[in-house]
């Protein structure tokens, strides 16, 4: 079965800090890994995923998240927060291709000025 | 042009009520979801639907039904809508082959009195 633990369901920054939002994972077969964003009373929308090629994924609005097997890690980072990057973050697992995401319980970014 | 739509946006009703929610997608995807999402943010997936057919039937009362006319639509039937039954409600959609991709609508925030 698959699982995500977001560890820290809210996280706050400085305008220009470093962004770091933790995710593990739990899955019995080589996992694709994804993290979506969901900005006030919208849909979710995929900021990058991970589907078993480069490790180091690259993703929009200057994300980045790196796939630690050793680890069962996924973290996503940002160099630089910025504000309108304030919103919730959800980590998701998908056992190789089928339909079936299974989200993490959300950790919400406040962005300080 | 939206991709994924829903309606209605908001729905307050009270309980014992049937009610449906519509979701329509004009991006030419054979797979299309209905999503849960509770008021602590948590995003449950609850049916799936690839090419008209069900796929992913979790476990869920079935008090709630999917409809799927054709591959561009999938609507949500509640019956005896329960105060549990409150949440937002969100509907996707994923290409063939990229079921992991998917992409969300607005979702609809029900409301049971």
């Amino acid at each position: 079965a698959q699982s995500v633990t977001q560890l820290g369901s809210h996280v706050s920054v400085s305008e220009g800090a470093l962004v770091l939002l933790r995710c593990n994972y739990s899955s019995s077969v080589p996992p694709y890994l994804f993290w979506y964003v969901q900005y006030p009373n919208q849909g979710l929308q995929l900021l990058l995923k991970y589907t078993s090629a480069a490790t180091l994924v690259k993703g929009i609005n200057g994300f980045e998240a790196e796939f630690k097997k050793s680890e069962t890690s996924f973290h996503l980072t940002k160099p630089s927060a910025h504000m309108s990057d304030a919103a919730e973050y959800f980590c998701a697992v998908s056992e190789g291709s089928n339909y079936k995401l299974t989200f993490g319980k959300g950790t919400l970014l406040t962005v300080n000025p | 042009d939206t991709a994924v739509s829903q309606t209605p946006k908001y729905l307050v009703t009270q309980m014992g009520n049937d009610k449906s929610i519509k979701c329509e997608q004009n991006l030419g995807h054979d797979t299309m979801y209905w999503y849960k999402q509770d008021s602590k943010k948590f995003l449950k997936i609850m049916f799936s639907y690839n090419n008209k057919e069900l796929i992913i039937n979790e476990t869920v009362p079935n008090r709630f039904s999917p409809k799927s006319p054709d591959k561009a639509h999938l609507n949500l039937h509640i019956n005896s809508l329960e105060l549990g039954d409150s949440a937002v409600y969100f509907c996707a959609s994923s290409q063939e082959g990229r079921p992991y991709e998917q992409y969300f609508g607005p979702g609809t925030r029900l409301t049971v009195t």
